[in-house]
């Protein structure tokens, strides 16, 4: 059975910090991985898409990895925002096209 | 371009009411699915419909059942709603180019069973 892990379950950083959120998937026949933020009470907002072949992708000040090899996608944040606290979700597209969740990472940036 | 848009926001029923949960995408998307979000166990996919005209069982199917209207609509139907089922509902469609695939989400329905 596929499973995706989200370390840590929650974080809590300075305005300013770079910071790194970690998911590890059992699957190494990975097709997609993607990375969500999901705000208190409200749906999920696509972050970024990694796509099996692609090792990275870039949006802004975000950054995510892909390592397949190794099972683990890293989803870096430059230069934190008191905005940018939310909780951040990994999934990984299952062969139906279907997206496996890890738990996620609930992120606190204090200013 | 709504994106994909479900109905209702909130929902309150009573253990044994029966309800439907509506989804709509206009992105021209193939596939949908639904999901389910519950504290501590995170999203876990229900029921999906890989085209127009078809559905298969996800992680949790049972006490529930879907029609895949047309292309742009999924809905979602409790027949005999349980507390269990308490919890907040996602439908998502999937755009799906050769080796790119992304999936939207809705914004949620929030359905409490008592």
């Amino acid at each position: 059975k596929q499973e995706v892990t989200q370390i840590p379950a929650a974080l809590s950083v300075p305005e300013g910090e770079n910071l790194v959120l970690n998911c590890s998937f059992t699957d190494s026949a990975i097709y997609n991985l993607q990375w969500f933020r999901q705000d208190p009470g409200k749906g999920l907002t696509s972050l970024l898409l990694i796509q099996s072949s692609q090792r990275e992708q870039t949006s802004g000040r975000l950054n995510a990895s892909l390592d397949k090899s190794s099972g683990r996608s890293t989803l870096y944040i430059a230069a934190s925002q008191p905005g940018d606290s939310a909780t951040y979700l990994c999934a990984q597209q299952g062969s139906q096209g279907n997206l496996i969740f890890g738990k996620g990472t609930k992120l606190s940036v204090k200013p | 371009n709504a994106g994909v848009t479900q109905t209702p926001k909130f929902q309150v029923l009573k253990t044994g009411q029966s309800m439907t949960l509506q989804c709509a995408q206009d992105m021209n998307h193939n596939s949908m699915y639904w999901y389910r979000q519950d504290p501590g166990m995170g999203l876990r996919l229900i029921y999906y419909s890989a085209s127009e005209g078809t559905t298969d069982k996800g992680e949790v199917p049972n006490g529930y059942n879907v029609s895949r209207l047309n292309k742009r609509e999924f809905s979602l139907r409790l027949e005999s709603a349980a507390p269990s089922q308490t919890s907040v509902y996602f439908c998502a469609s999937r755009d799906f180019r050769g080796s790119y695939n992304e999936q939207f989400f809705g914004p949620g329905t929030r359905l409490t069973v008592l």
